[in-house]
């Protein structure tokens, strides 16, 4: 069965720290993998990974995936307090159009 | 503006009564979905349209159905409401779901059954 696993679940650190958010996946026929940021309902995109080793960047957020372990990782560099989020990984699937989700990760940045 | 609209924002109801969430998207996107979303669970696909009057089951239909008889349309129905279906639901479209299109979200229903 398909599933994608987000840690930690939970994160709190202080604004200015550097977070790592991770996701796994196992998925059939892997497309690629998405990030998203949920602050008060919708989810938000952040960035879409297709090839391994490439690196994606936005201001202070950046992303790597790599294939080989199945893995992808989302930095964000010099928190603020606007960071706080749930951080939500979808893996997309080339054979039946889903996303499959993970869970999340809650990131709480205090000031 | 590019958006998803989803109406009510927030519903209170009761177990049997039926009601209708309605989503519509302007970007004259092929795919829609909607998700439920619970603490702990992530975003769950409750059913999905590739196309105007092509609708398929996603992980959890039990209890709704949807309908797509336009293009922009994409209507959640539940007939008799349940208290397990209180939950957060969200539409959402893309162009093209079949290459990995981000998804756009409307700004969610809360919904209890009571």
């Amino acid at each position: 069965e398909d599933k994608v696993v987000q840690s930690p679940l939970s994160l709190v650190v202080h604004e200015g720290d550097t977070v790592t958010l991770n996701c796994s996946y196992e998925v059939t026929n892997f497309r690629s993998l998405l990030w998203y940021k949920q602050e008060k309902k919708a989810p938000t995109f952040l960035f879409m990974l297709t090839s391994s080793g490439i690196e994606k960047k936005s201001g202070r957020l950046s992303s790597i995936l790599d294939k080989k372990e199945l893995s992808s990782i989302l930095n964000i560099t010099a928190t603020q307090t606007g960071d706080s989020a749930i951080y939500l990984c979808a893996g997309h699937s080339d054979s039946n159009y889903q996303l499959i989700w993970g869970a999340g990760t809650k990131l709480i940045i205090k000031p | 503006e590019a958006q998803v609209t989803q109406n009510p924002r927030y519903l209170i109801t009761v177990t049997g009564k039926k009601l209708t969430v309605t989503c519509s998207q302007n970007m004259n996107h092929e795919y829609m979905s909607w998700y439920r979303q619970d603490p702990g669970l992530g975003l769950r696909q409750i059913y999905y349209s590739m196309n105007v009057e092509v609708t398929d089951k996603g992980d959890v239909p039990e209890g709704y159905k949807v309908s797509r008889k336009e293009k922009r349309n994409f209507p959640l129905i539940l007939e008799s409401p349940s208290p397990n279906q209180t939950s957060l639901y969200f539409c959402a479209s893309s162009l093209n779901q079949g290459i990995g299109e981000k998804l756009f979200f409307g700004s969610g229903t809360q919904l209890s059954v009571l």
